[in-house]
């Protein structure tokens, strides 16, 4: 089945503590990103991948890394979480053939608290 | 960079009656504009999207309309059904990035 797949689903963590979210796809889509969604602000982009060893930030990066060593695995990397990153995010991934952006297949979402 | 700004926030309608959600974007190199369907607590999922070559795209009750010189997208849905409740975003894609609008929460009662 294809699909975008992340982990943990829901987490807990106190400031401080580094986290990694990950994030896989089974589609061999070149295009994968990650947004965080608060009440009243929608989706928000964080970083987004064209291809494997390219990363550029999307538009709320600080706090933020990313990796993409292979071209199925985006994890996301909070080195030192903060309460203002306690979120709802949401890795996706897109054929973006050409360099364009086209339909982003989300993954489940990771609620996350910081403490 | 991009800014993307959705209206209205909310929107009841009857069951039957169309809606209509309005975006606007800042951009002029912003080339591709989708819009996105979310129920309560799942993911969002594409409804329909557009590109900036074509001003009208429809899909059954769906249709976006554009206007690349206002800067401006509209999501049309026609003889709204209860199962139509849901928040919608807007997005506009420049380069690679994409900016989503703040949300429209539509609900349809019967």
């Amino acid at each position: 089945e294809a699909q975008v797949t992340q982990n943990p689903r829901y987490l807990i963590t106190v400031t401080g503590k580094k986290l990694t979210v990950t994030c896989s796809q089974n589609m061999n889509h070149e295009y994968m990103s990650w947004y965080r969604q608060d009440p009243g602000l929608g989706l928000r982009q964080i970083y987004y991948s064209m291809n494997v060893e390219v990363t550029d930030k999307g538009d709320v990066p600080e706090g933020y890394k990313v990796s993409r060593k292979e071209k199925r695995n985006f994890p996301l990397i909070l080195e030192s979480p903060s309460p203002n990153q306690t979120s709802l995010y949401f890795c996706a991934s897109s054929p973006a053939r050409g360099g364009v952006v086209n339909e982003q297949f989300f993954g489940p979402g990771t609620r996350l608290t910081v403490l | 960079g991009e800014n993307v700004e959705q209206h209205p926030s909310t929107l009841s309608v009857q069951e039957g009656d169309s809606a209509v959600i309005k975006c606007t974007y800042s951009d002029s190199a912003s080339n591709y504009f989708p819009w996105y369907k979310q129920e309560l607590g799942k993911r969002p999922q594409l409804i329909i999207d557009i590109r900036s070559n074509v001003g009208e795209k429809k899909d059954q009750r769906i249709a976006v309309t554009l206007n690349k010189t206002a800067k401006h997208f509209s999501l049309h849905i026609t003889e709204t059904q209860p199962e139509d409740s849901a928040v919608y975003f807007c997005a506009a894609s420049y380069f690679q990035k994409l900016v989503f609008g703040t949300g429209t929460r539509l609900l349809v009662s019967p």
